[in-house]
């Protein structure tokens, strides 16, 4: 059982360009989000989806896309990368909202 | 505007000790609140959870009391153990709609 699957685990972009950080979960949970964790400021929801087919901003959207065709699947975009996007993401998914949610591993990204 | 705050970045504990976090939330809307467990360059893992209907929580060694006059919550480790140091996030969402508020994290040492 994989649980939540991140890739890349570690990521260095330029200024400006894009990229699509990977999300799969095999739990088939119906909830699935999107955080950022940067020092000092805890976890910070970016995205979040209750459904295939619907998502709903979180507490840091800008700069961010994503989209749920699949219930197994939930896609980060970052369309044009910045500097204060370096962080680290986490995608988590849970049965229900509430519910304690399962973490991956984390993608540390650098924009320089 | 944080609207969940963990206002100590970091405790130190004894081993077989209790170690008490603390937590704090300003929004009334919250009804369910959860604490995570961070080990370094791996993903948050879910802990224990409290519902708004609740006062207290307890599985093992792990205890959560929820005092909603003071928009407060607490997580009591007891004993304490050097595998429990880690950081320590609590988290609250409202309505089960899965968007969850995280606190700053609480950095726990253990000492042997």
């Amino acid at each position: 059982n994989a649980g939540v699957t991140q890739t890349p685990k570690f990521q260095v972009l330029k200024t400006g360009q894009s990229m699509t950080l990977q999300c799969a979960q095999d739990m088939n949970h119906e909830y699935m989000s999107w955080y950022r964790q940067d020092p000092g400021m805890g976890l910070r929801l970016i995205h979040y989806s209750v459904g295939a087919g619907i998502t709903d901003q979180g507490e840091v959207p800008n700069g961010y896309n994503v989209s749920r065709s699949t219930t197994e699947d939930f896609p980060l975009r970052l369309l044009s990368a910045a500097p204060s996007q370096t962080s680290v993401y986490f995608c988590a998914s849970s049965y229900t909202g509430a519910g304690g949610a399962f973490f991956g591993q984390g993608t540390r990204l650098t924009v320089v | 505007d944080q609207q969940v705050k963990q206002n100590s970045p970091s405790l130190s504990v004894q081993e077989g000790r209790i170690s008490i976090l603390n937590c704090d939330y300003t929004n009334s809307m919250f009804d369910y609140f959860l604490w995570y467990k961070k080990y370094p360059a791996e993903g948050p893992t879910f802990l224990i959870s409290i519902s708004s209907i609740k006062d207290k929580n307890e599985d093992g060694r792990f205890t959560v009391f929820l005092n909603k006059s003071a928009k407060h919550l607490s997580l009591h480790i007891v004993p304490s153990q050097p595998g429990d140091s880690a950081v320590y996030f609590c988290a609250a969402d409202s309505s089960n709609t899965g968007k969850l508020i995280f606190g700053q994290g609480t950095t726990l040492q253990v000492k042997p």
